[in-house]
């Protein structure tokens, strides 16, 4: 079916440990973006890609690193996870920036 | 940037218009005015969104003031499946770089 999916649902890691969460939509939407969200807050914007091998930084960058080698796939990696990335992170995509579609989330618990 | 400022909560009875109010003063030209919602801990859903024009579509109506300092979202005939927390965003590209910043939204319960 066509959507947008994150992998894995959930997820629980050392500090230290590098982790990388997966994200693949089918539309084939040119843009894709990365949120955390953290209790008390809103989504906050980590970073968000135009197209392939095209990225830039949201609001909260530090501590992570994305790739986009393919329109359909952006994969967030944690390099050295912390305490303070523990989160749910959503993935999302869209043609612009009008019009976000959100997968369902991943949930990330660093120990 | 601009930021926005909603009610942190609301009660709206079922079948009744939900009015959804959102400041955002230092809106600029070029930035529009979107909403979102968040069912349970589902990822955020897309509204509507607009740039001074009033919007209409089949979920929601959108109303922004004249001097686009303010809007309000409209949900015509709420459902308990409205129950949600409801975010008001304003958006644009500044030097370049995009911004899509999220607050903490109006939880809208509704009540059966």
């Amino acid at each position: 079916d066509a959507g947008i999916t994150q992998s894995p649902r959930y997820k629980i890691t050392e500090t230290g440990r590098q982790v990388t969460l997966m994200c693949h939509q089918t539309w084939s939407h040119s843009y894709m973006f990365w949120y955390r969200q953290d209790l008390g807050h809103g989504l906050r914007l980590i970073y968000y890609s135009a197209a392939a091998d095209i990225t830039d930084k949201g609001e909260v960058p530090d501590g992570y690193v994305v790739s986009r080698s393919k329109t359909e796939n952006f994969p967030l990696t944690l390099e050295s996870a912390t305490r303070s990335q523990t989160s749910v992170y959503f993935c999302a995509s869209g043609h612009g920036t009008y019009e976000q579609y959100f997968g369902p989330g991943t949930r990330l618990t660093v120990t | 940037d601009a930021k926005t400022t909603q009610p942190t909560s609301m009660d709206c009875a079922e079948g009744r218009a939900a009015n959804l109010p959102c400041n955002h003063s230092t809106i600029s030209g070029n930035e529009y005015v979107y909403w979102y919602r968040q069912i349970h801990s589902q990822g955020p859903q897309y509204i509507i969104h607009g740039l001074k024009n009033n919007e209409t579509n089949e979920m929601a109506s959108l109303i922004i003031t004249e001097d686009r300092k303010s809007s309000t979202l409209i949900l015509p005939h709420a459902t308990l499946r409205d129950t949600a927390v409801y975010y008001c965003i304003v958006s644009g590209t500044t030097s370049g770089t995009y911004k899509y910043i999220f607050g903490t939204g109006t939880r809208l319960k509704v009540l059966a």
